[in-house]
């Protein structure tokens, strides 16, 4: 069946514009998750929804981020005047119902600030 | 609090030799453990995973990892290695015991030589 789909899978912005990456998760999954992974290093946990809520979002380095997911399925991480730091590979995962079951990835979007 | 120490950056391995991949850990209380690969362009993909039950882990493509509390380390390994074995490992530890909390070690990029 269908994975996580992350689109775009490739974005080049120039420093200080607003982006938006999706994310579709496996059909029927209520729990959805972002985490970023710089260049040489493990993803590091962003924020984490269970249905329309987001239960977690401890891991959003500053106010520029936000991510939404109005019907409890796809969810919009926004990047608010991007920075050069902010290049990353951003990844969603999905799972069944969360605490318990197991993470699947999606191949994710790799932003790039210019 | 929890993190992971992945101790080497690179591994490179002749094809049918085995693997041993080293992962220290440190937390405030019994963690739960996963070790997960990241093959180019693909998601990351859960390998095993450890939550006090035996401490000799199995999973897929014949990898394992033990957990040994005394040293606090969860290496993996796997006794032949293949080709299709090269590709970034990470240890992994869960902040709550279930997924949705994942601390990623900076990861151990394996590659196999004919």
């Amino acid at each position: 069946g269908a994975g996580v789909s992350q689109t775009p899978s490739n974005k080049v912005t120039e420093k200080g514009k607003y982006v938006e990456l999706r994310c579709d998760p496996i059909s029927g999954h209520t729990a959805l998750y972002w985490y970023r992974q710089s260049l040489g290093q493990g993803p590091e946990f962003l924020i984490y929804f269970q249905g329309t809520g987001a239960a977690d979002d401890s891991g959003l380095p500053n106010d520029r981020f936000f991510a939404v997911r109005p019907e409890g399925s796809v969810s919009t991480l926004k990047i608010q005047r991007t920075e050069r730091g902010d290049s990353a590979v951003y990844l969603c995962a999905s799972s069944s119902t969360g605490e318990n079951s197991p993470l699947h990835f999606g191949n994710g979007t790799r932003l790039t600030v210019t | 609090a929890q993190s992971v120490t992945q101790l080497d950056s690179h591994v490179s391995v002749s094809e049918g030799t085995p693997v041993l991949l080293r992962c220290n850990y440190s937390s405030s209380y019994s963690p739960s453990l996963f070790w997960y690969v990241q093959h180019p362009n693909k998601g990351l993909q859960l390998l095993l995973k450890y939550t006090s039950a035996a401490t000799l882990v199995k999973g897929i493509n014949g990898f394992e990892a033990e957990f040994k509390k005394s040293e606090t380390s969860f290496h993996l390994t796997k006794p032949s290695a293949h080709m299709s074995d090269a590709a970034e490992y990470f240890c992994v530890v869960s902040r709550s015991g279930g997924y949705n909390k994942l601390i990623f070690g900076a990861g151990t990029r394996l590659a196999v030589h004919p």
